[in-house]
């Protein structure tokens, strides 16, 4: 069975405090892998697709790395703006339904 | 990326009652997806919704509960039918980008059954 694991649940960070977030899948044939990142009271926000291992994106101050069995996405120096829930997803061979994680709800305080 | 909305963005209704949610996107695409976020868990795919044809539902989740419709290639409506508290939860329609895969969500219809 397809399946999506993050970690830790939540994390408290200060300000500058860089970090990382795990996601662990489990998939038949991955197409893609996907993060999101989600506001209190909003849709989530796409942020990357990663589709093979070995692969790597950034944005500002966000660096999403993947594996055969894992992807990390990497936070250098938070800022409390960056305080959200990040959801990871995969994408099957079917090509369609994205199977998520619970999240990672982040706090990034001054 | 596609902009989409959704109406209503918030309701609080009765159980017995049903209520249809919209999604609105800016440009043609292909599948949309309605998808359901109850508190503390992950967001789970009800069905794929393409245009000219029959929704497709994921294991779990039946017509009769979910009808869904799909007019035309902007547009898609979600309906919970005979709702009880245990509908409770965030509504997100989602599209399919175009190029690398991507999938784009709308801000969400947050329904309260009482």
């Amino acid at each position: 069975e397809d399946q999506v694991t993050q970690s830790p649940e939540a994390l408290r960070l200060q300000e500058g405090e860089s970090s990382s977030l795990n996601c662990s899948y489990t998939v038949s044939g991955l197409r893609g892998l996907f993060w999101y990142r989600q506001d209190p009271g909003k849709g989530p926000e796409f942020l990357f697709t990663l589709y093979s291992a070995g692969e790597e994106k950034e944005k500002e101050r966000l660096k999403a790395t993947l594996t055969k069995k894992e992807s990390f996405l990497h936070i250098t120096a938070p800022k409390p703006e960056d305080s959200a829930t990040y959801l990871c997803a995969v994408q099957g061979p079917a090509g369609t339904a994205l199977i998520f994680g619970k999240g990672t709800t982040l706090s990034v305080s001054s | 990326s596609a902009v989409i909305s959704q109406k209503p963005s918030r309701d609080i209704c009765q159980r017995g009652t049903s209520l249809t949610i919209q999604c609105q996107v800016d440009s043609q695409v292909t599948m949309m997806f309605w998808y359901r976020q109850q508190p503390g868990q992950s967001l789970t795919l009800i069905a794929t919704a393409n245009q000219g044809s029959e929704a497709t539902y994921e294991s779990g989740f039946v017509i009769d509960k979910f009808p869904i419709s799909r007019p035309n290639l902007t547009f898609s409506t979600l309906t919970v039918s005979n709702m009880s508290p245990e509908d409770s939860s965030i509504y997100l329609c989602s599209v399919k980008g175009v190029g690398p895969e991507t999938q784009y969500f709308g801000p969400g219809t947050r329904l309260l059954v009482l």
